[in-house]
Order: structure tokens, then C-alpha cells, then sequence
């Protein structure tokens, strides 16, 4: 079964640094794998996905991540961190090859705080 | 983008009554959605996955007859809670896509639900 993990509950960076927010995942075939944003008391917001093809994935805000397969790492990046993008970030990851590729397993969720 | 909506935002409804709460894709059709449950500070757990015109798939632990989900059509999925208990009080979340196997997955806003 397929499962992911975000080992850091928090991080904190201060706005204008590089941030990282950290995601490893566990398929038996290859992976899907999202990356979403939550504000407080709202739905989730899809940042990128990774399917196939380049491991750097570009998506909304700034946000990008880098797909490795041998660390079966799917780590969330952005160059520079603003003050709006403290939020709950949550990694995600479908096995296409488990019971149809329907299901996707999110992580625990990583706080993201920015401060001014 | 794809949008979908739940109603009602929030709801409080005293212990042993019913609460349904509606989940709508806006602008497309979705042949399946997702219900979700997440606690404070906890990450998303799939309730259930229901298929426009058929019976959902209720994963291990979720109560059936409690959660009723109903999908009667390509754009409305209906999560009924019975019998509510304060145990209950959560957020929950749906989720649409446009095929079973589809990459992208929509979320709605979420619903607070709080029973007294």
C-alpha cells in the first residue's frame, strides 16, 4: 500500500529565504505525487503534480518540486518565501497500480511559517 | 479552473439529528467524488469514494449507515451525517474529478460540522 510522509510537523523561515518543506513517499510502481496548500478553514489548493517526465516541477505561487526516485523524495521548494505563504501544506502521492489509482494518500501536513 | 462548492459552510445541529451537506462541481462534470474527514491539526482521511450512479466505496472503519453518500448525478454528491454524536464534529472536505483514473482533483471548501 502506498503511503507518504512529512517528517517536519513546522518549519520556519523568514520572508526573502529559500524554503523547503519535505515529503517522502512509499509505491510499489511509479508514483503520482501532489503537493496542496490549506488556509485555515478552507479546502485544499492544488500547488503541482508530478506524472512523468522532468523531475523539476513548476506550479502556482512560485512553488516548485523536485521528483527523486532513488531518495523517493517529492520535496516542496520556492527560491523566495513571502509572509502569505504561511499555510498547511500537504504532500500527496497516488500508486496508479493499487486497486485502480483511485486513492490519494495525503501526509500528515506541514505548518509553514513566514515571518516579516 | 475547475470549481467546487459545498453547502452548507458550517453547521451545528444537536446530538441525534440528521445533517446532510451537499458538494457540487461548478463548472464540469465529476463521474467521481471523494469525501474526506479531517480533525484539528490532523491531515485528510478518505471516507469514502462514490461513482455518479452507483454505491460509494466506504474505506475500513467508516460506518456506511451512519455517512450516507449519495451521487446521483455528475455534479452533486450528498454526504448525509445520521444520528449525529459530538464524536462526529469534524471538517469535512469532498473532492471531484472528472473520471476515476483522471490526475487532477478538485476540492471543495469544507464543511465545519459541530454537534452539541
Amino acid at each position: 500500500a502506498q503511503s507518504v510522509a512529512q517528517p517536519e510537523d513546522q518549519v520556519n523561515v523568514a520572508e526573502g529565504n529559500p524554503l523547503t518543506v519535505k515529503c517522502t513517499y512509499s509505491v510499489s510502481g511509479n508514483p503520482y505525487l501532489f503537493w496542496y496548500v490549506q488556509y485555515p478553514n478552507r479546502g485544499l489548493q492544488f500547488l503541482l503534480k508530478y506524472i512523468t517526465g522532468d523531475n523539476l516541477v513548476k506550479g502556482s505561487y512560485g512553488f516548485e518540486a523536485e521528483f527523486n526516485k532513488s531518495q523517493t523524495s517529492f520535496h516542496l521548494k520556492k527560491p523566495s518565501a513571502l509572509v502569505s505563504d504561511s499555510a498547511l501544506y500537504f504532500c500527496a502521492v497516488r500508486d496508479p497500480l493499487d486497486t485502480g489509482g483511485f486513492k490519494t494518500i495525503f501526509g500528515a501536513g506541514t505548518r509553514l511559517f513566514v515571518k516579516a | 479552473g475547475a470549481v467546487v462548492s459545498q453547502h452548507p459552510s458550517w453547521v451545528i445541529c444537536k446530538s441525534g439529528t440528521s445533517v446532510k451537506i451537499e458538494c457540487r462541481s461548478l463548472d464540469f462534470q465529476a463521474t467521481t467524488m471523494f469525501w474526506y474527514r479531517q480533525f484539528p491539526k490532523q491531515s485528510l482521511m478518505l471516507m469514502a469514494t462514490s461513482n455518479e450512479g452507483s454505491k460509494a466505496t466506504y474505506e475500513q472503519g467508516v460506518e456506511k449507515d451512519k455517512f450516507l453518500i449519495n451521487h446521483a448525478s455528475l455534479t452533486l454528491s450528498t454526504l448525509t451525517v445520521t444520528s449525529a454524536h459530538p464524536e462526529d464534529s469534524s471538517f469535512y472536505i469532498c473532492s471531484a474529478r472528472v473520471a476515476l483514473a483522471a490526475y487532477e482533483q478538485y476540492f471543495g471548501p469544507g464543511t465545519r460540522l459541530t454537534v452539541t
